[in-house]
């Protein structure tokens, strides 16, 4: 079955930097984009980035654009998400998605925590 | 971009009750809209796509309609495991998401 487990989130000063990973299993990888979305603490959700199969093609959000950057192993059946400059608005919880080809996200992973704080 | 709004906010209600949710869309978005069903602590499920085609597994208590910039979801017959939040999303121009419907126990 498909299984999407997302690590590396933690506490983090304003301005540093972080590194999410999402690791995929039960399904082929390399043949389907690839999205991130985040859930701040009691609020609702906001996507972020997408990916195409590939990796030729990326897209953000205005709020993360110029800070984030999504990236992918297809080798490794592994999604990224390099968080630089981050900010107090980042804290949130981290969920990567997969991208059905008709653009709606069929699974998703159990998330990380992101917090972002002094 | 194109804005999403959810209403109610906070709906309550009882096991066996029909629950409506509407989703409207800043500007039209075709069929383009999924939505999703999250609980505490969990991920969102998908439920519904192309506004209303039931998600493979999904209960078929569920039913989605509309088009354009106007959409519900309906739950005929509230079971104990519906109570969740409900989020709906459109598609048509990259991804934007509702504020959300907190189903909640009257």
């Amino acid at each position: 079955q498909v299984q999407l487990v997302e690590s590396g989130g933690g506490v983090a000063q304003p301005g540093r930097s972080l590194r999410l990973s999402c690791a995929a299993s039960g399904f082929t990888f390399s043949s389907y984009p690839m999205q991130w979305v985040r859930q701040a603490p009691g609020m609702g959700l906001e996507w972020v980035a997408v990916i195409s199969y590939d990796g030729s093609n990326k897209y953000y959000a205005d709020s993360v654009k110029g800070r984030f950057t999504i990236s992918r192993d297809n080798s490794k059946n592994t999604l990224y998400l390099h968080m630089t400059g981050l900010r107090g608005e980042d804290t949130a919880v981290y969920y990567c998605a997969r991208k059905h080809y008709e653009d709606y996200f069929d699974y998703w992973g159990r998330g990380t925590l992101v917090t972002v704080s002094s | 971009d194109i804005q999403m709004t959810q209403s109610p906010s906070t709906l309550s209600a009882s096991v066996g009750d029909r629950v409506t949710i509407t989703c409207r869309a800043s500007q039209s978005i075709r069929s383009w809209l999924a939505w999703y069903q999250q609980k505490p602590g969990q991920a969102p499920k998908l439920l519904i796509y192309k506004a209303s085609t039931l998600e493979s597994g999904v209960p078929s208590r569920f039913s989605g309609s509309g088009s354009g910039t106007e959409f519900t979801l309906t739950i005929n017959s509230l079971q104990p495991d519906d109570f969740a939040t409900y989020y709906c999303q459109q598609y048509d121009r990259f991804w934007t998401f509702g504020q959300g419907t907190k189903v909640e126990v009257k």
